[in-house]
This record gives C-alpha cells, sequence and structure tokens, in this order.
C-alpha cells in the first residue's frame, strides 16, 4: 500500500522568506502523480501544483515549486517570496495510474507566515 | 472553473439521528469521495463512487453509507450519529482516479 508521510507538523517563515516542505513516499509503482494542496484558514482546499513522475522537470507555479526526487522517494514544495496569504494547512498526496484508486495524503504540514 | 458545492457548512445534530451529507459537483465527474478531516490525523477517505451507483469504502467506513444516483450528486449518510463522527467532512470530485481533486467547502458537523 502507499504511504505518504509528512515529517513536519508545523512550520512558519518571515514573510518574503522561502520555506520548504518536506514530503516522502512509498510505491512500488513506477508511473504515477504526486500533488500539494492548500487549505487557508477556514477556506476550500485548493491545488497548488502537480508533477508526474515520469517528467524529470520539476513543476513550477509562479512563487510555487517542488524539488522531485524519484529514486529517494521525495516530493517537496518550495515557496518563495512568502506571503501571509500563504499561511494554510499544506498536504501532500500521490495517486498511481495502474488502477481507480483514490488519492493517498500525508497528514498535513501547518505553515505559518509572519509578518 | 470546477465547482464542487456541500449542502451545509455548519451542523449540528442530536446522538442516534439520521445525518445526510450532500455534495453536487458541475463538471461532469466521473469520481466523488467523501473524507473527514480531524486535527492530527489529516483527511481520511470514507467513501468513493467512481461511476453512478457504484461506490467503493476507503479506510473509515464504518457508521457511514453513501449514496449515488446521480452522476453529479454523492451523499454521505450517518444512519445513527455519534459524538465521535463531529468532525469536518469533505467532499471531493475529479475526472478521472488519478487526475487531482477538487474539493467542496466543507461542512462541520456537531453531534451533541
Amino acid at each position: 500500500a502507499q504511504t505518504v508521510t509528512q515529517s513536519q507538523p508545523e512550520m512558519s517563515v518571515q514573510e518574503a522568506e522561502t520555506v520548504t516542505l518536506s514530503c516522502t513516499y512509498d510505491t512500488s509503482e513506477n508511473n504515477y502523480y504526486l500533488f500539494w494542496y492548500k487549505q487557508p484558514p477556514s477556506r476550500q482546499m485548493i491545488l497548488v501544483i502537480r508533477q508526474e513522475a515520469y517528467k524529470q522537470q520539476n513543476a513550477t507555479e509562479n512563487r510555487f515549486s517542488v524539488n522531485f526526487q524519484k529514486a529517494a522517494k521525495s516530493f517537496s514544495l518550495k515557496i518563495s517570496d512568502s506571503q501571509l496569504g500563504d499561511t494554510a494547512m499544506y498536504f501532500c498526496a500521490f495517486v498511481g495510474v495502474s488502477g481507480n484508486t483514490p488519492l493517498v495524503f500525508g497528514k498535513g504540514t501547518r505553515l505559518s507566515v509572519i509578518a | 472553473d470546477v465547482k464542487v458545492t456541500q449542502s451545509s457548512r455548519y451542523l449540528v445534530k442530536r446522538t442516534g439521528e439520521k445525518v445526510f451529507l450532500e455534495c453536487v459537483q458541475d463538471m461532469d465527474h466521473e469520481n466523488m469521495f467523501w473524507y473527514r478531516q480531524d486535527p492530527g490525523l489529516g483527511l481520511r477517505l470514507i467513501y468513493f463512487s467512481y461511476d453512478v451507483k457504484m461506490k467503493e469504502k476507503g479506510d473509515i467506513p464504518e457508521g457511514y453509507s453513501v449514496s449515488r444516483e446521480k452522476k453529479e450528486r454523492f451523499s454521505l449518510i450517518l444512519e445513527s450519529a455519534s459524538t465521535n463522527q463531529t468532525s469536518m467532512y469533505l467532499c471531493a470530485s475529479s475526472l478521472f482516479g488519478y487526475y487531482e481533486q477538487y474539493f467542496g467547502p466543507g461542512t462541520r458537523l456537531t453531534v451533541t
């Protein structure tokens, strides 16, 4: 069974600084997708970024980028120029493409951006 | 934009009541999901459905049932609510199993 581990329950960062959230996963599949989701306080969960395992290039979305290390089964999220609006719970998620199975989520990292 | 809506943002029910949580998506997605979210436990999958009238148990199906009579609607049913079902319930949908999921705003259920 696949598992996703986020080892940092809480983190904080100063506004305008850079922060990296860690995620590791365990799978025997070779083809899969990885996601980072953001859940702001009392607001809807939204997708931040997505990575296909067969792509070597790391995905980027504006200030958000990932460091995908397939051999190490690591998928960290880097937030550059942190803003107060980045304060949220961040969830890492995995899904294999071999069957119609749902996403597997990590337990989340609570990020606080401090002014 | 995909829109996933849930029938209530906040709900208070008494122990033993039958509770219905409704979820509707407007993008013709095949898959729909129900999660509960508790502090320190992350998201735990209750049930999911990959087609009308089809359902699959997730990690914590005990005490819950689901119904999917139409493609756009997925209902979560608590047959006899208990205090340990007090939680945030999130609905999600996706086009296919391995596509990203789109989430509703959540229903915070309190059972007293």
